[in-house]
Order: structure tokens, then C-alpha cells, then sequence
């Protein structure tokens, strides 16, 4: 079957340190990957977007990593802050017209 | 302007209830979204709407039944619905993916809860 995951549970970092959020994926074969971040309530909201021929992106603090062979992506954030707590969401842009499809999630908490 | 609106942020409604939920932005972009989010679950995939024609409907029960107006506006009708579709509704959209990725842009959501 066809599965997304994420850790499920909640990663709690010091600030300053480097944050590291882990996307599986099972019996999919996007042509891109994308990441948000939703707080409470809210809708997410995008952040970096890497394609499967790119290894490695990075916008300011953020940086992602995509390996097709492991079917996996790594989500950093250096430097971390306490603004930076939200729930981190991995998508998979699937080669089936506009579909996009999230994992479940990650929850960030970086405490001063 | 790159912001998608939601009306309204929340919405209580019985289960004979006749209601919609719209959506609108103004960003040129043609394909819509709406997505179910319950809590601590991922946003699912209801309907894509692209260049306002119906593209993907995600086996989504008829008593939920989208429209778009035209290419700025995505409404989604409720009618009869049950307790359990209680959860947040999220409008998205973006440019189609017909030649490559580009990301969403989403509302803010709207809050429904069905009594």
C-alpha cells in the first residue's frame, strides 16, 4: 500500500541547534517533493520544493534532501528559534496531474 | 496580492443543514483546491478544479458537492452531513502542474462543525 511517513513524534530541540525532520515514503514516485508549515489552526504554508533529479535545496536556514533510492527526504533547520515551532508537513507531487499528498506531520518544538 | 480567503472561519451546522463554504484569490491562478484536515491528521485531498473544470474528485461523498464560478472563486456546498465531517476545510491554490511543480497557496481554513 501506498504510505507517507513522518516521525510521529514530537521532536523537542534546544535552540541554536539543528533540527531534523525525516519523510518516508512507500509505493510512490513524485517528481517532486515540497514541504509546509502549518502552526494551529492555520493553513500551511509553503517552504521549499526539490525535484527528484536535485539532491540537495536550501533557502536561508532551511536546507532538504531528497534520495529516490531510499525514498526519503530530510528536512533541516540550523540555528534554530522558538518561532520555528510548528508542525512540519512533507508532500509528494505525484506524476498524477495536480495531486499533491501530505504526510501526517511532524511536530517541532524548540525551547529557549 | 498572494493570499487565498476563506469564508467563513468557522461554521456550525445541523445535520439538515444547507451551507457553503468559498474561497476566492487573486493570484491568476487555474486549478483550485479544497482538502479535509482532521486533527493531527494530514490535509486529504477532496477536489482540483483546473482552468474551473472538475479534474479530480477524490471519491468524496455527494452530500459535499464543489463549484467554481469562475477562475478566482471555488465554492464547496453542504448538504446533510454527518458528525464525523466535522474538521477543518483548507482552500488552496496554485498555477496547474502541467509542465512541472509549483506549490499551493492556502486560506486560512474553515472551521465546520456538525451538530
Amino acid at each position: 500500500s501506498q504510505k507517507i511517513e513522518q516521525n510521529s513524534e514530537a521532536l523537542n530541540i534546544q535552540e541554536g541547534k539543528t533540527a531534523t525532520l525525516t519523510c518516508n515514503y512507500t509505493n510512490y514516485s513524485p517528481a517532486y517533493l515540497q514541504w509546509y508549515r502549518q502552526d494551529p489552526g492555520r493553513g500551511p504554508v509553503f517552504l521549499l520544493l526539490i525535484r527528484e533529479n536535485e539532491k540537495e535545496k536550501r533557502k536561508e536556514r532551511l536546507k532538504v534532501t531528497f534520495d529516490t533510492t531510499l525514498k526519503q527526504s530530510l528536512f533541516h533547520i540550523t540555528a534554530s528559534q522558538p518561532a520555528d515551532s510548528a508542525t512540519y508537513l512533507c508532500a509528494l507531487d505525484l506524476r498524477d496531474g495536480n495531486k499533491l499528498v501530505f504526510g501526517a506531520g511532524t511536530i517541532l518544538r524548540v525551547k529557549s | 496580492d498572494t493570499e487565498v480567503t476563506q469564508t467563513p472561519k468557522h461554521l456550525v451546522m445541523g445535520m439538515t443543514n444547507k451551507k457553503s463554504l468559498k474561497c476566492e484569490q487573486h493570484m491568476g491562478h487555474r486549478a483550485m483546491y479544497w482538502y479535509k484536515q482532521k486533527a493531527k491528521k494530514p490535509p486529504e485531498l477532496m477536489f482540483v478544479y483546473s482552468y474551473e473544470k472538475l479534474s479530480i474528485n477524490e471519491s468524496v461523498p455527494s452530500r459535499f458537492s464543489p463549484e467554481c464560478p469562475n477562475s478566482s472563486l471555488l465554492n464547496l456546498h453542504l448538504h446533510a452531513l454527518q458528525p464525523e465531517d466535522s474538521a477543518l476545510y483548507l482552500c488552496a491554490s496554485s498555477q496547474p502542474r502541467t509542465s512541472g511543480s509549483s506549490h499551493l497557496y492556502f486560506g486560512p481554513g474553515t472551521r465546520l462543525t456538525v451538530t
